[in-house]
């Protein structure tokens, strides 16, 4: 009965370098958010995902920043030529229906760029 | 344009006392508010949420108070005990329109709240 898993914990990256999060939602959840905390803020909103659909990616930076949700396996979040200042907590939240109701968080991957 | 608002970044309180943390929110349109706990390295975890039709809900020791005209609402703990120690996040939904923007979580920047023994 496992929670929203997110792997790694941690990731350290140069800049320049590529990132790659992922997350495997609750069992029985088909609905991925991605959510970004920059240092002493609260979190913010990056995108929201189906199975092989992108719903709203209102929150993600334009460049560089691109995630996916595949038919099997699990949701990428994928940056690309990290910069210092991309270095973040980010958390996925699965829910089993479009909405809020059951979000449930991971523990996220806490990104620094060096 | 911070949506969601959380002024007090940090709040210290004895065990046993009352704590209450404070958030406000300018947006209108949003009509559920949830708050969440967070430990260190760890994601939030659901806490107690309120909808805008009501102006209270309690769950335990945790009660929320939703004053929708000034847009503001509460989160008290009573008694507070020293494992309520973590950041408290206010988030705030527009549930029930029927567009993306109910899909997602406002959040406000959080409240550290130390409960001394």
């Amino acid at each position: 009965n496992a929670g929203v898993m997110q792997n790694p914990r941690h990731l350290v990256r140069r800049r320049g370098q590529e990132a790659r999060l992922r997350c495997s939602p609750m069992k029985g959840h088909s609905h991925v958010y991605w959510y970004r905390q920059l240092p002493e803020e609260g979190l913010k909103f990056m995108v929201y995902l189906q199975k092989e659909n992108i719903i709203d990616e209102s929150g993600m930076p334009k460049e560089r920043f691109s995630a996916e949700f595949p038919k099997e396996g699990p949701s990428i979040l994928r940056i690309q030529q990290v910069v210092r200042g991309d270095s973040a907590a980010y958390f996925c939240a699965s829910s089993p229906s479009r909405g809020i109701d059951g979000y449930t968080f991971g523990s996220g991957t806490r990104l620094t760029v060096v | 344009d911070q949506q969601v608002k959380q002024n007090s970044p940090s709040l210290s309180v004895q065990e046993g006392r009352i704590s209450i943390l404070n958030c406000d929110y300018t947006n209108s349109m949003f009509d559920y508010f949830l708050w969440y706990k967070k430990y260190p390295a760890e994601g939030p975890t659901f806490l107690i949420s309120i909808s805008s039709i009501k102006d209270k809900n309690e769950d335990g020791r945790f009660t929320v108070f939703l004053n929708k005209s000034a847009k503001h609402l509460s989160l008290h703990i009573v008694p507070s005990q020293p494992g309520d120690s973590a950041v408290y996040f206010c988030a705030a939904s527009p549930r029930e329109m029927n567009n993306n923007a109910g899909n997602m979580l406002t959040f406000g920047g959080g409240t550290r709240l130390m409960v001394k023994p």
